[in-house]
């Protein structure tokens, strides 16, 4: 067990890219949760998958935002039309029930220049 | 609705002596989960320390310790005989009681172990 596993690490795009992140949970952690983290903030809830299946996303989660978990097992967030304000470092959780802790990822920083 | 709230920007503490940082929640519901974790420069969010809402006993592990006062809505985080490797950024967070039980942060405490 390695625990959480993003990649990439960095990511520096230009403007107007798409980008794609991975999340690779730890095993059999049906849960997985995406968070956003700007400078000076607490991580923000993006989006919920319980298993293959999206359950909530949050508002901050525009249209040029979208996430899968195909198979219920890693899970991809892409970034369509990347703008500035998009830069943030992006945070993949896993958990295995409700009442456990969550054990988060190292993180996908993205830099939109 | 349910906040999380870490008045210290910035700590400083000397190497072997304890800290407080401090954090106040909100939330309407009986029920809930309280946590830290730290973030250090390398970003992935360490797991410390859970208080459940009906624990009586304060949470403790290893040097980490949680001050929980209900009536004040306060889960303050205490870390004694600080090290050097302690310098990072500490997170509060709440986790909701229902739906994806996701977690609700705070701003977080950035602190630094002076040698």
């Amino acid at each position: 067990d390695t625990g959480v596993s993003q990649n990439p690490r960095h990511k520096i795009t230009k403007r107007g890219q798409n980008v794609t992140f991975r999340c690779d949970p730890i095993s059999e952690h049906n849960r997985l949760y995406w968070y956003r983290q700007t400078l000076g903030q607490g991580p923000e809830f993006l989006t919920y998958f319980q298993n293959e299946a999206q359950l909530e996303k949050s508002r901050l989660l525009s249209d040029r935002f979208s996430a899968e978990r195909p198979k219920g097992s890693f899970s991809t967030l892409e970034i369509q039309r990347t703008e500035q304000g998009d830069s943030a470092m992006y945070l993949c959780a896993s958990s295995v029930a409700m009442n456990t802790e969550a054990f988060f990822g190292q993180g996908t920083r993205l830099t939109v220049v | 609705a349910q906040k999380i709230t870490q008045t210290q920007p910035g700590m400083f503490v000397q190497e072997k002596e304890a800290v407080t940082l401090d954090c106040t929640y909100d939330t309407s519901d009986q029920s809930y989960g309280l946590f830290w974790y730290k973030q250090p420069s390398s970003g992935e969010m360490i797991f410390l320390i859970y208080q459940g809402s009906y624990d009586e006993q304060n949470a403790t592990e290893g040097r980490y310790s949680l001050n929980f006062q209900k009536a004040r809505k306060s889960a303050n985080l205490v870390i004694s005989a600080s090290q050097l490797g302690d310098s990072a950024m500490y997170f509060c967070a709440m986790r909701e009681t229902s739906g994806t039980y996701k977690y609700i942060f705070g701003t977080g405490t950035r602190l630094k172990v002076l040698a």
